[in-house]
């Protein structure tokens, strides 16, 4: 069963911190996403990465980075977080095949930032 | 810009019924759809892949549908039970990237 693991489930942060939150697949899958969910809004792509030290920015890039330096392990940060990332935040990986495969999806984060 | 609805937003029905889910996109070259299931407060789970040359595909009690030129998915759940109680989300992957475009949900709800 393919798994990914989130680093923490709550997190609460105060405004102007800097947060990490990792994710790891045990898949070897090529592509790895993160997005944030939010009530009323969806599932909204943030960053993605189709290889290591490889990342392109999703629909919502901004207040965030992203690191992936080994292929198992993609890492979000919010350089100075603030209440409007106040979110679930949620990662995924899928393999690279023909054509674009299942995406599989950790548990989530819910972040709290006051 | 690719959109994708959930109709209805949420839904209610009693433990047995036979139930339809729907999902729409508005441009419908798309590389495959997928539909999910999170139950409150939990990551994703995938719960049936349909790729663009196919029609259908089953797994236990649903089956799910695409319908690529009018734009739309069902996902029919066949004699539901009060654990199939959560959000169901369709996803649609488009052009030649692997990113998901979610729809916003429908809540089902299912009565004992």
């Amino acid at each position: 069963d393919v798994k990914v693991t989130q680093s923490s489930r709550y997190l609460v942060k105060r405004t102007g911190e800097k947060v990490f939150l990792e994710c790891v697949q045990d898949m070897d899958h090529e592509n790895m996403f993160w997005y944030r969910q939010d009530p009323g809004l969806g599932l909204r792509l943030i960053y993605f990465s189709y290889d290591v030290k490889m990342k392109e920015k999703g629909d919502i890039p901004e207040g965030y980075s992203v690191s992936r330096e080994k292929k198992e392990r993609f890492s979000l940060i919010l350089e100075s977080a603030s209440t409007n990332q106040t979110s679930m935040y949620l990662c995924a990986s899928s393999m690279t095949s023909g054509a674009p495969g299942t995406q599989y999806f950790g548990p989530g984060t819910r972040l709290t930032v006051l | 810009k690719q959109e994708v609805t959930q109709i209805p937003a949420a839904l209610s029905v009693p433990e047995g019924e036979n139930l339809v889910l729907n999902c729409s996109f508005t441009d419908s070259a798309i590389y495959n759809l997928q539909w999910f299931r999170q139950d409150p407060g939990k990551g994703l789970t995938s719960l049936l892949l349909i790729q663009s040359s196919q029609r259908e595909q089953t797994s236990g009690r649903l089956n799910a549908s695409l319908d690529k030129s009018s734009g739309r998915s069902t996902l029919y759940i066949a004699a539901s039970q009060p654990g199939d109680s959560a959000t169901y989300l369709c996803a649609v992957v488009g052009g030649a990237t692997n990113k998901l475009i979610f729809g916003t949900g429908t809540l089902l709800a299912v009565q004992p």
